[in-house]
Protein backbone atom coordinates (compact mmCIF):
# COMPACT_ATOMS: atom_id res chain seq x y z
CA UNK A 1 0.00 0.00 0.00
CA UNK A 2 1.54 2.86 -1.14
CA UNK A 3 0.60 5.71 1.20
CA UNK A 4 2.67 8.37 -0.04
CA UNK A 5 2.70 8.73 -4.18
CA UNK A 6 4.56 10.70 -7.08
CA UNK A 7 3.02 10.09 -9.70
CA UNK A 8 5.40 11.83 -12.25
CA UNK A 9 8.58 9.52 -13.20
CA UNK A 10 10.17 12.50 -14.69
CA UNK A 11 10.02 16.52 -15.03
CA UNK A 12 11.90 17.92 -18.10
CA UNK A 13 12.29 22.03 -17.60
CA UNK A 14 13.60 24.92 -19.37
CA UNK A 15 16.11 27.06 -17.20
CA UNK A 16 14.45 29.78 -15.64
CA UNK A 17 11.01 28.51 -15.37
CA UNK A 18 8.72 26.92 -13.30
CA UNK A 19 8.93 23.35 -12.10
CA UNK A 20 6.11 22.03 -10.40
CA UNK A 21 6.71 18.73 -8.38
CA UNK A 22 3.54 17.28 -7.43
CA UNK A 23 2.71 14.46 -4.52
CA UNK A 24 -0.08 13.13 -3.10
CA UNK A 25 -1.25 10.71 0.20
CA UNK A 26 -3.43 8.49 1.25
CA UNK A 27 -3.09 8.77 5.32
CA UNK A 28 -4.84 11.09 7.10
CA UNK A 29 -2.92 10.86 9.42
CA UNK A 30 -0.23 12.46 8.58
CA UNK A 31 0.31 16.05 9.53
CA UNK A 32 4.42 16.92 8.60
CA UNK A 33 5.13 16.90 4.81
CA UNK A 34 8.76 17.12 3.76
CA UNK A 35 10.89 17.45 0.58
CA UNK A 36 14.28 16.12 -0.14
CA UNK A 37 16.19 16.30 -2.65
CA UNK A 38 18.93 13.52 -3.76
CA UNK A 39 21.85 13.82 -6.36
CA UNK A 40 23.50 10.46 -7.35
CA UNK A 41 25.53 8.71 -5.02
CA UNK A 42 24.54 11.00 -2.18
CA UNK A 43 21.69 10.44 0.40
CA UNK A 44 18.56 12.57 0.34
CA UNK A 45 19.07 16.52 1.56
CA UNK A 46 16.51 18.60 3.69
CA UNK A 47 14.53 21.21 1.61
CA UNK A 48 11.76 22.16 2.69
CA UNK A 49 8.78 21.25 5.18
CA UNK A 50 5.08 22.28 5.84
CA UNK A 51 3.03 21.03 8.82
CA UNK A 52 -0.87 19.99 8.41
CA UNK A 53 -1.86 23.23 10.00
CA UNK A 54 -0.47 26.07 7.24
CA UNK A 55 -1.09 25.38 3.59
CA UNK A 56 2.32 27.17 2.27
CA UNK A 57 5.65 27.74 3.12
CA UNK A 58 8.00 29.12 1.33
CA UNK A 59 11.87 29.52 1.04
CA UNK A 60 13.93 31.42 -1.05
CA UNK A 61 12.98 29.77 -4.76
CA UNK A 62 10.95 26.78 -3.04
CA UNK A 63 7.48 27.12 -1.91
CA UNK A 64 5.61 24.12 -0.97
CA UNK A 65 1.99 23.87 -1.11
CA UNK A 66 -0.79 21.81 0.86
CA UNK A 67 -4.15 21.05 -0.10
CA UNK A 68 -5.58 19.10 3.24
CA UNK A 69 -8.93 18.01 1.42
CA UNK A 70 -7.32 16.73 -1.56
CA UNK A 71 -4.43 15.17 0.28
CA UNK A 72 -1.99 16.76 -1.95
CA UNK A 73 1.37 18.91 -1.79
CA UNK A 74 3.67 19.74 -4.53
CA UNK A 75 6.84 22.02 -4.46
CA UNK A 76 7.23 24.96 -6.54
CA UNK A 77 10.39 26.10 -8.03
CA UNK A 78 10.88 29.43 -8.96
CA UNK A 79 13.02 30.25 -11.33
CA UNK A 80 14.46 26.78 -12.00
CA UNK A 81 18.62 25.79 -12.26
CA UNK A 82 20.49 23.31 -13.86
CA UNK A 83 21.87 22.82 -10.28
CA UNK A 84 18.27 21.66 -9.52
CA UNK A 85 18.66 18.78 -11.88
CA UNK A 86 18.04 15.62 -8.98
CA UNK A 87 15.41 13.53 -7.30
CA UNK A 88 13.48 15.33 -5.71
CA UNK A 89 11.08 12.92 -2.87
CA UNK A 90 8.19 13.79 -1.21
CA UNK A 91 7.78 12.48 2.83
CA UNK A 92 5.24 12.35 5.11
CA UNK A 93 5.14 11.49 8.81
CA UNK A 94 1.97 11.11 11.71
CA UNK A 95 2.34 12.32 15.47
CA UNK A 96 2.75 8.54 17.00
CA UNK A 97 1.72 8.53 20.63
CA UNK A 98 1.42 12.62 20.82
CA UNK A 99 5.27 12.18 20.40
CA UNK A 100 6.46 13.39 16.70
CA UNK A 101 9.45 12.05 15.40
CA UNK A 102 11.14 11.18 12.54
CA UNK A 103 9.57 8.01 11.08
CA UNK A 104 8.84 9.49 7.75
CA UNK A 105 6.89 7.80 4.58
CA UNK A 106 8.60 8.88 1.27
CA UNK A 107 7.60 9.08 -2.17
CA UNK A 108 8.87 6.65 -5.53
CA UNK A 109 10.17 9.87 -6.47
CA UNK A 110 10.52 12.57 -9.55
CA UNK A 111 13.96 12.94 -11.70
CA UNK A 112 13.94 17.24 -12.74
CA UNK A 113 15.60 17.82 -15.69
CA UNK A 114 16.53 21.33 -16.05
CA UNK A 115 17.64 22.07 -19.21
CA UNK A 116 20.11 25.19 -20.42
CA UNK B 1 32.58 17.31 8.51
CA UNK B 2 29.80 17.16 11.11
CA UNK B 3 26.72 15.49 8.99
CA UNK B 4 26.07 11.80 9.44
CA UNK B 5 28.80 9.56 8.05
CA UNK B 6 28.70 5.89 7.01
CA UNK B 7 30.87 3.06 6.51
CA UNK B 8 31.89 1.61 4.61
CA UNK B 9 30.42 3.01 1.04
CA UNK B 10 29.81 0.48 -0.87
CA UNK B 11 30.35 -3.36 0.24
CA UNK B 12 30.49 -6.53 -2.42
CA UNK B 13 30.08 -9.55 -1.00
CA UNK B 14 29.15 -12.97 -1.90
CA UNK B 15 25.43 -14.34 -0.95
CA UNK B 16 25.48 -15.93 2.19
CA UNK B 17 28.61 -13.54 4.12
CA UNK B 18 27.33 -10.99 6.88
CA UNK B 19 28.08 -7.68 6.54
CA UNK B 20 27.63 -4.94 8.89
CA UNK B 21 27.14 -0.88 8.37
CA UNK B 22 27.80 1.53 10.86
CA UNK B 23 26.53 5.31 11.30
CA UNK B 24 27.99 7.95 12.64
CA UNK B 25 24.80 10.78 13.23
CA UNK B 26 25.12 14.23 14.02
CA UNK B 27 26.96 14.77 17.68
CA UNK B 28 23.92 16.59 19.61
CA UNK B 29 21.08 14.13 17.52
CA UNK B 30 19.73 12.01 19.93
CA UNK B 31 17.74 10.11 17.58
CA UNK B 32 18.52 8.03 15.01
CA UNK B 33 16.66 6.10 12.00
CA UNK B 34 18.28 3.40 9.41
CA UNK B 35 16.28 3.42 5.89
CA UNK B 36 16.58 1.12 3.01
CA UNK B 37 16.60 2.14 -0.46
CA UNK B 38 16.06 -0.02 -3.89
CA UNK B 39 16.02 1.01 -7.32
CA UNK B 40 13.16 3.30 -8.67
CA UNK B 41 11.95 3.78 -4.94
CA UNK B 42 11.92 5.93 -2.20
CA UNK B 43 13.61 5.53 0.92
CA UNK B 44 12.28 2.88 3.28
CA UNK B 45 12.09 2.75 7.14
CA UNK B 46 14.01 0.08 8.82
CA UNK B 47 14.27 0.70 12.67
CA UNK B 48 14.97 4.07 15.16
CA UNK B 49 16.54 4.86 17.65
CA UNK B 50 16.57 7.43 20.43
CA UNK B 51 19.65 6.85 22.40
CA UNK B 52 20.52 3.77 22.73
CA UNK B 53 16.65 2.24 22.40
CA UNK B 54 15.37 0.64 20.03
CA UNK B 55 11.98 2.08 19.84
CA UNK B 56 10.34 0.93 16.42
CA UNK B 57 11.01 -1.76 13.92
CA UNK B 58 9.76 -2.33 10.48
CA UNK B 59 8.60 -5.85 9.25
CA UNK B 60 11.06 -5.26 6.45
CA UNK B 61 14.25 -5.77 9.20
CA UNK B 62 13.69 -10.22 8.96
CA UNK B 63 15.26 -12.19 12.10
CA UNK B 64 18.56 -11.55 9.69
CA UNK B 65 18.90 -7.90 10.27
CA UNK B 66 19.86 -6.82 13.68
CA UNK B 67 20.32 -3.13 14.54
CA UNK B 68 22.42 -1.49 17.48
CA UNK B 69 23.17 1.63 19.40
CA UNK B 70 25.12 0.88 22.36
CA UNK B 71 26.24 3.75 23.75
CA UNK B 72 23.65 5.95 22.18
CA UNK B 73 25.91 7.15 19.70
CA UNK B 74 27.29 5.29 16.89
CA UNK B 75 24.89 2.90 15.49
CA UNK B 76 25.32 -0.57 13.48
CA UNK B 77 23.35 -2.57 11.21
CA UNK B 78 23.98 -6.27 10.31
CA UNK B 79 22.74 -8.43 7.79
CA UNK B 80 23.57 -12.33 8.39
CA UNK B 81 23.27 -14.94 5.59
CA UNK B 82 23.19 -12.18 2.94
CA UNK B 83 20.86 -12.88 0.10
CA UNK B 84 20.52 -11.25 -3.05
CA UNK B 85 17.10 -9.12 -2.27
CA UNK B 86 19.00 -7.45 0.32
CA UNK B 87 20.97 -5.78 -2.33
CA UNK B 88 20.21 -1.64 -1.93
CA UNK B 89 21.63 1.35 -0.38
CA UNK B 90 21.83 1.77 3.11
CA UNK B 91 20.96 4.65 4.93
CA UNK B 92 21.42 6.04 8.06
CA UNK B 93 19.63 9.35 9.54
CA UNK B 94 19.82 11.21 12.80
CA UNK B 95 17.31 14.12 14.04
CA UNK B 96 17.20 15.94 17.37
CA UNK B 97 14.60 15.42 20.03
CA UNK B 98 11.15 16.76 19.07
CA UNK B 99 12.21 17.51 15.14
CA UNK B 100 10.75 15.59 12.37
CA UNK B 101 13.43 16.82 9.76
CA UNK B 102 16.10 14.16 9.32
CA UNK B 103 19.69 14.90 8.14
CA UNK B 104 20.77 11.33 6.18
CA UNK B 105 24.16 10.26 5.08
CA UNK B 106 25.56 8.93 1.96
CA UNK B 107 24.84 5.67 2.36
CA UNK B 108 26.03 2.48 1.93
CA UNK B 109 25.53 0.35 -0.99
CA UNK B 110 25.62 -3.17 -0.81
CA UNK B 111 26.06 -5.55 -3.83
CA UNK B 112 24.97 -9.23 -3.13
CA UNK B 113 26.21 -11.47 -5.41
Amino acid sequence: DQQVKQNSPSLSVQEGRISILNCDYTNSMFDYFLWYKKYPAEGPTFLISISSIKDKNEDGRFTVFLNKSAKHLSLHIVPSQPGDSAVYFCAASAQAGGTSYGKLTFGQGTILTVHP
Amino acid sequence: DTGVSQDPRHKITKRGQNVTFRCDPISEHNRLYWYRQTLGQGPEFLTYFQNEAQLEKSRLLSDRFSAERPKGSFSTLEIQRTEQGDSAMYLCASSAVRSRELFFGEGSRLTVL
